[in-house]
């Protein structure tokens, strides 16, 4: 079974401040996603990464896959209350060779950022 | 039509009784897929469609749910005799096809069983 763990679950910090959301597993995966999900709202796409060891940048945030591509972290820098949300990481697993993949969702990380 | 749109927005049933939650895609999205969400979790996947066949519905709990597409455009997740424990909220998502690495989500249906 492929699991995706995210830490830390809940995360309450001032305006300004940088964090870091990690999303962890035993399993390798094809790819990774990021998602921020508003209440009411379902998920939305930030980023995918591919190749171990890649980073993306979108902004404020900066995004890591790890090299062995069981890992990835989010970074956000001089956090501001806009960016409050849910944040998913999802990783994609592929169904044996068939070219499709299941997504397996991790467990959150809920963010406030306060003014 | 321009996002994944589901309805309804919010069901309340009573314990026992059957429901249907329906998910209208993205024009010219093949692949369709089916999540639940319970409080302070994450998406758990349920099944997915590529076209108008179940490619893959290893998720569905029991055979309480189910779920068709039809004419590969919109589906409707069926689910029947209720409980309390299905409360929770339904995504639906959607792809060009179920090769892309990008999926598009509705904003959930959000079921409660009292």
């Amino acid at each position: 079974t492929q699991l995706l763990e995210q830490s830390p679950q809940f995360l309450s910090i001032q305006e300004g401040e940088n964090l870091t959301v990690y999303c962890n597993s035993s399993s390798v995966f094809s790819s990774l996603q990021w998602y921020r999900q508003e209440p009411g709202e379902g998920p939305v796409l930030l980023v995918t990464v591919v190749t171990g060891g890649e980073v993306k940048k979108l902004k404020r945030l900066t995004f890591q896959f790890g090299d062995a591509r069981k890992d990835s972290s989010l970074h956000i820098t001089a956090a501001q209350p806009g960016d409050t949300g849910l944040y998913l990481c999802a990783g994609a697993w592929e169904r044996g060779t068939s070219g499709t993949y299941k997504y397996i969702f991790g467990t959150g990380t809920r963010l406030k950022v306060l003014a | 039509g321009a996002g994944v749109s589901q309805t309804p927005s919010n069901k309340v049933t009573e314990k026992g009784k059957y429901v249907e939650l329906r998910c209208d895609p993205i024009s010219g999205h093949t692949a369709l897929y089916w999540y639940r969400q319970s409080l302070g979790q994450g998406p758990e996947f349920l099944i997915y469609f590529q076209g108008t066949g179940a490619a893959d519905d290893s998720g569905l709990p029991n055979d309480r749910f189910f779920a068709v597409r039809p004419e590969g455009s919109v589906s409707t997740l069926k689910i029947q005799r209720t409980e309390r424990g299905d409360s929770a909220v339904y995504l639906c998502a959607s792809s060009l096809t179920d090769r892309s690495t990008e999926a598009f989500f509705g904003q959930g249906t959000r079921l409660t069983v009292v």
